[in-house]
């Protein structure tokens, strides 16, 4: 079965300090896509940030950097320097299939920024 | 940036009525649209995968006669409500694979429909 894993249902960070946000995937097709989204309460997904599996180094969006680990299957967020609009839902996600046809989000993590 | 939209926002029909959700890509063609819905606080669920000129294809446990997907062109798909209930009552939004060139950048969602069934 493939699927992604978010196993941190909610987090808080301190303004201007980096958090983590945990994603593991299971698949076995050699070529997958990996997205971060971000959803604040209007409900729009925002585009964050991309992994390729055949991507040698990690992407980097601003203040968004993806650490992936493909022989652990994990892609985890890191957001740096947090600041309070950062609040929000952040969902993982990842594209299948050889027509890249099929997006499956995770669970999602809530995140809080505290000022 | 490519745009996707999503129309209506939000939308309030009667328990047994029929609404529909048009999801339009604005300035590229989208031969492959997703549809998904949201319940708060939960995931996006695929609901369709819907391809241009051909049927959708759904995910295991959707109604394909509760939820009419078309995609007539390459730039519009809807998603037709049948029977509106309550219980159908979500966020339903969309997204549209552009052209094969910008990995990272091939997914657009639209804005998201609110639905609500009285």
């Amino acid at each position: 079965a493939q699927k992604i894993t978010q196993t941190q249902p909610g987090m808080f960070v301190q303004e201007k300090e980096a958090v983590t946000l945990d994603c593991t995937y299971d698949t076995s097709d050699p070529s997958y896509g990996l997205f971060w989204y971000k959803q604040p309460s209007s409900g729009e997904m925002i585009f964050l940030i991309y992994q390729g599996s055949y991507d040698q180094q990690n992407a980097t969006e601003g203040r968004y950097s993806l650490n992936f680990q493909k022989a652990r299957k994990s892609a985890n967020l890191v957001i740096s320097a947090s600041q309070l609009g950062d609040s929000a839902m952040y969902f993982c996600a990842i594209l299948l299939g050889p027509d890249g046809n099929k997006l499956v989000f995770g669970a999602g993590t809530i995140l809080r920024v505290k000022s | 940036g490519a745009v996707v939209s999503q129309h209506p926002s939000r939308v309030i029909c009667k328990s047994g009525t029929s609404v529909k959700i048009e999801c339009r890509s604005l300035d590229f063609q989208a031969t492959t649209m997703f549809w998904y819905r949201q319940f708060p606080k939960q995931s996006l669920m695929l609901m369709a995968t819907s391809n241009e000129g051909s049927k959708a294809t759904y995910e295991q446990g959707v109604e394909k006669d509760k939820f009419l997907i078309n995609h007539a062109s390459l730039t519009l798909s809807t998603l037709t409500v049948t029977s509106a209930h309550p219980e159908d009552s979500s966020f339903y939004i969309c997204s549209a694979k552009g052209p094969i060139g910008l990995p990272g950048n091939t997914i657009y969602f639209g804005e998201g429909s609110w639905l609500t069934v009285v």
